[in-house]
């Protein structure tokens, strides 16, 4: 299956300053990868879809200045949390989408990175 | 009205049990649906997808009923690993129907 790994698993860090979290997929290219942020007890709320070589498209409530994405290439797409505050705490996962089959089509499945645990003293 | 709707439990059922979870969910154009489960402090890992005709992959039985927009999970003779948050989750039409919108999952508990 393929596999997406993310970096740093968690992270504290220090209100004000900026965190940067790295998403990768390892065996496979991905275009298109998604970011997600889940609260305690809440679901998954979709924040960005990341795009290799173009902008991120941000869902209503997101702070495109707050939470830059970069998708430099096709297996990398990092997500920073500029000027972190306390309410910044949460769970933030990533996924991908792959093509594969042989017309090259979607895989319908989202293939989810293990998580990064960011807290905000 | 949430896109996504689940019963968030806890449903605490013992070792052998049936269990079943249902999702609504209000878009009545959304093309694919899916399970996934979800462990304390962990990634979401896929359990199923659903199919119109529903499908079934061992103990777990998927539904799908377009007409009244739901989907459900049936789990039998619950084991104690099943134990996790259960994610009903709907693929939209939205960003190129690329968006995958997530309901608020469904906690079971299976006691020993």
């Amino acid at each position: 299956g393929a596999v997406v790994s993310q970096h740093p698993s968690w992270v504290i860090c220090k209100s004000g300053t900026s965190v940067k979290i790295e998403c990768r997929s390892l065996d496979f290219q991905a275009t298109t990868m998604f970011w997600y942020r889940q609260f305690p007890k809440q679901s998954l709320m979709l924040m960005a879809t990341s795009n290799e070589g173009s902008k991120a498209t941000y869902e209503q409530g997101v702070e495109k200045d707050k939470f830059l994405i970069n998708h430099a290439s096709l297996t990398l797409s990092t997500l920073t949390v500029t000027s972190a505050h306390p309410e910044d705490s949460s769970f933030y996962i990533c996924s991908a989408r792959r093509r594969g089959g042989l017309a090259g089509e979607w895989d319908n499945e989202q293939f989810f990175g293990p998580g990064t645990r960011l807290t905000v003293l | 009205r949430k896109e996504v709707e689940q019963d968030p439990g806890p449903f605490n059922v013992p070792e052998g049990a049936t269990v079943a979870f249902n999702c609504t969910y209000s878009n009545s154009a959304s093309q694919s649906f899916f399970w996934y489960r979800q462990d304390c402090r962990k990634e979401p890992k896929l359990l199923m997808s659903v199919y119109s005709s529903g499908n079934e992959d061992g103990r777990f039985t998927a539904q799908l009923n377009r007409a009244s927009q739901y989907i459900s999970l049936l789990i039998r003779d619950s084991k104690l690993s099943d134990s996790a948050t259960y994610l009903c989750v709907v693929k939209g039409v939205g960003n190129y129907g690329q968006n995958f919108v997530f309901g608020p999952g469904t906690r079971l508990s299976v006691l020993p």
